[in-house]
């Protein structure tokens, strides 16, 4: 397997624009996260889905911040209109579905999002 | 609730010498243990977990961690450093309730050579 697969890995965006950040999962992972890292807050978890349902959205920022998962082979995070404090690097890592043990979680490379 | 405390801000080792990134844990009921590690521009990639059983465990690239629970520490070691394995260590504990790792900042480790 490839392993999870995200694009693009660098974005460089004017403030009020539309970025869209695409993630392919590990075939077979049932559980799908988005992160994202910056210096002063580290590494926070934005939304997760299980089975394409999303399970908890608590950590998205704002309304600007939206996710999808049409399919268990695809999801996006949506950013409109961007600002430059959601400069950063988002990630998407994904799972199996924990059964008597957790699984680990299989991180992409991370798309550098930088918003001007 | 589960957290982690890992205390030291840098970690700085002579390459060849032993390399231990500290980790202490407060959990509640069994703990879940995972270490990550991020490389310089890189995803995170797993190293080890505990889950139950033996108190050493043995990850990737020659790193292994000791689960003590008197102490209730998960302490990364390794051998003897390499200049590669200067990246971010990432202690992070599992909230089976969520199915959530939750991460933090990491603790910094430059390996000089």
């Amino acid at each position: 397997d490839a392993g999870v697969i995200q694009s693009p890995r660098h974005e460089v965006t004017e403030m009020g624009q539309e970025v869209t950040l695409r993630c392919k999962p590990i075939s077979g992972h049932d559980y799908l996260f988005w992160y994202r890292q910056t210096m002063m807050r580290g590494l926070e978890l934005l939304i997760y889905f299980n089975n394409n349902v999303p399970i908890d959205d608590s950590g998205m920022p704002e309304d600007r911040f939206s996710a999808k998962m049409p399919n268990a082979s695809f999801s996006t995070l949506k950013i409109q209109p961007s600002e430059p404090r959601d400069s950063a690097v988002y990630f998407c890592a994904s799972s199996l579905e924990p059964g008597p043990v957790p699984y680990e979680q299989y991180f992409g490379p991370g798309t550098r999002l930088t918003v001007t | 609730a589960q957290s982690v405390a890992q205390p030291e801000d840098q970690v700085n080792v002579a390459e060849g010498n032993p390399l231990t990134v500290k980790c202490t844990y407060s959990v509640s009921g069994n703990p879940y243990l995972f270490w990550y590690v991020q490389y310089p521009n890189r995803g995170l990639q797993f190293l080890l977990k505990y889950i139950t059983g033996d108190n050493l465990v043995k990850g990737s690239y020659g790193f292994e961690a000791e689960f003590n629970k008197s102490q209730t520490s998960f302490h990364l070691k390794k051998p003897s450093a390499l200049v590669s394995d200067s990246a971010l260590y990432f202690c992070v504990p599992f909230n089976y309730g969520n199915n959530r790792l939750a991460f933090g900042k990491g603790n910094q480790v430059v390996v000089i050579p």
